[in-house]
């Protein structure tokens, strides 16, 4: 079955407005952690969250082990956070396994 | 402090032929991954390096793809030969715990 799996697929949202996303994770995957893949293709780590709260100026994420599930949180949502986010995790010792990602558009 | 780098940007080959790709990380990194996505569809782990060990190597899609980290400091994978199902963004990683740090990625055309 699917190991790391992400909703919603796409999203649009207007300049300004907040967003959830959401990694639902099997039991075999641990240790999460969010990027950000720009509209030029680079990966940037945002967080590694194997459980618990984190916060970054505008982005949070909190993962709940226990239910399998981590959210990433974007406040305030500008143009630049634009791109794909995925979430990630290990299977198996440092095997990472990605979702199929979050493509976010953000219109200015 | 220089974040990963990848060699070459971009590549483009004909079916048939041999490509490398080079991976430096950061300094001081023992651990280095390999991912491919293909396609657009999910980025897929190809295998991790321990300094100049393979620690898992089963993402590997078959024999046409070696990986190799001399004295454990930067990396090369080669495909030979490719093939048009290998186009692809290649991505390096490395990380000194959890944390892992993306290079640009090689975009790789098999024509």
């Amino acid at each position: 079955g699917i190991q790391v799996e992400q909703s919603p697929p796409d999203l649009i949202l207007q300049e300004g407005a907040n967003s959830t996303l959401r990694c639902n994770f099997s039991d075999s995957v641990n240790n999460l952690q969010w990027f950000h893949q720009n509209p030029w293709g680079q990966l940037i780590n945002l967080f590694y969250i194997p459980s618990g709260t984190k916060q970054n100026g505008r982005l949070s994420a909190t993962t709940v082990a226990t239910e399998r599930y981590s959210l990433l949180y974007i406040s305030s949502s500008q143009t630049t956070d634009s791109g794909v986010y995925f979430c990630a995790g290990y299977t198996g010792g440092f095997k990472t396994i990605f979702g199929a990602g979050t493509r976010l558009f953000v219109k200015a | 402090e220089a974040g990963v780098t990848q060699f070459p940007s971009h590549s483009v080959i004909e079916k048939g032929q041999t490509v490398t790709l080079r991976c430096d990380p950061i300094s001081g990194h023992d651990n280095l991954y390999w991912y491919r996505r293909v396609m657009g569809k999910e980025i897929k782990f190809l295998l991790h390096f321990v300094k100049e060990s393979k620690q898992d190597e089963s993402g590997m899609p078959n024999n046409r793809f070696l990986a190799e980290r001399t004295g454990g400091t930067y990396s090369t994978l080669k495909v030979q030969p490719a093939e048009l199902e290998d186009s692809g963004v290649y991505f390096c990683a490395s990380s000194d715990g959890h944390l892992q740090y993306f290079g640009p990625g090689t975009r790789l055309t098999v024509t």
